[in-house]
């Protein structure tokens, strides 16, 4: 069964904290994304990784940074974290399907974290 | 970049009712895809849409991608409690990095009783 897992489904952090957010996937793929979701805006892609140790700039990077050492693992990284990152994090993963017969994105549960 | 409008923002139904709602892109997409997001859930994978004009049914869900490949919808046919969630679409685009997708703000749809 297909599974996507973050780290923690709540987290409360101080302004200028640095915060690691986790994510395992346990289907080999290849691609893994971090989104932000707000309401009224809808998932918002920050950071993707096509490939272990790289990574390509979403629409929203600023204030973030990721890092992909393993196939399984893409961590986001909050540098100083502020209060208008409070939001919901959700990490999904896709396989790289030989002519693009199913982009499928798997999300993990989420985590909410809270900037005071 | 790529901009993806899905319309309305909200949506209420008597149980029973039809519901549609319409996503529209700034640019031409090489597929689109339908999310659904439970109340206090994680997005969830419905349906892809590849080919100009598509058609494809899924029970009481029908998909269409329109034949420009920049617009779609989703249409529920007499909705039922287990319908309520969120509804998002997702375009992938012609150019641009593999696998990226850009998701629409989403439908949130409550079904009442």
């Amino acid at each position: 069964d297909v599974k996507v897992t973050q780290s923690s489904r709540y987290l409360v952090k101080r302004t200028g904290e640095k915060v690691f957010l986790e994510c395992v996937q346990d289907m080999d793929h290849e691609n893994m994304f971090w989104y932000r979701q707000d309401p009224g805006l809808g998932l918002r892609l920050i950071y993707f990784s096509y490939d272990v140790k790289m990574k390509e700039k979403g629409d929203i990077p600023e204030g973030y940074s990721v890092s992909r050492e393993k196939k399984e693992r893409f961590s986001l990284i909050l540098e100083s974290a502020s209060t208008n990152q409070t939001s919901m994090y959700l990490c999904a993963s896709s396989p790289n399907v030989p002519g693009g017969s199913s982009d499928e994105q798997y999300f993990g549960p989420g985590t909410r974290l809270t900037v005071t | 970049g790529q901009q993806v409008m899905q319309i309305p923002q909200y949506q209420h139904v008597q149980e029973g009712e039809d519901f549609t709602t319409y996503c529209n892109s700034s640019t031409t997409l090489s597929n689109i895809q339908w999310y659904k997001q439970r109340p206090g859930g994680h997005p969830v994978f419905l349906i892809q849409l590849v080919k100009s004009g598509e058609v494809k049914k899924q029970k009481r869900l029908t998909f269409q991608f329109g034949e420009a490949k920049k617009n779609s919808s989703l249409h529920i046919t007499a909705t039922q409690t287990t319908d309520v969630g969120t509804y998002f679409c997702a375009g992938m685009p012609v150019r641009g990095s593999a696998r990226q997708l850009t998701f629409g703000s989403g439908t949130q749809l409550t079904v009442l009783p």
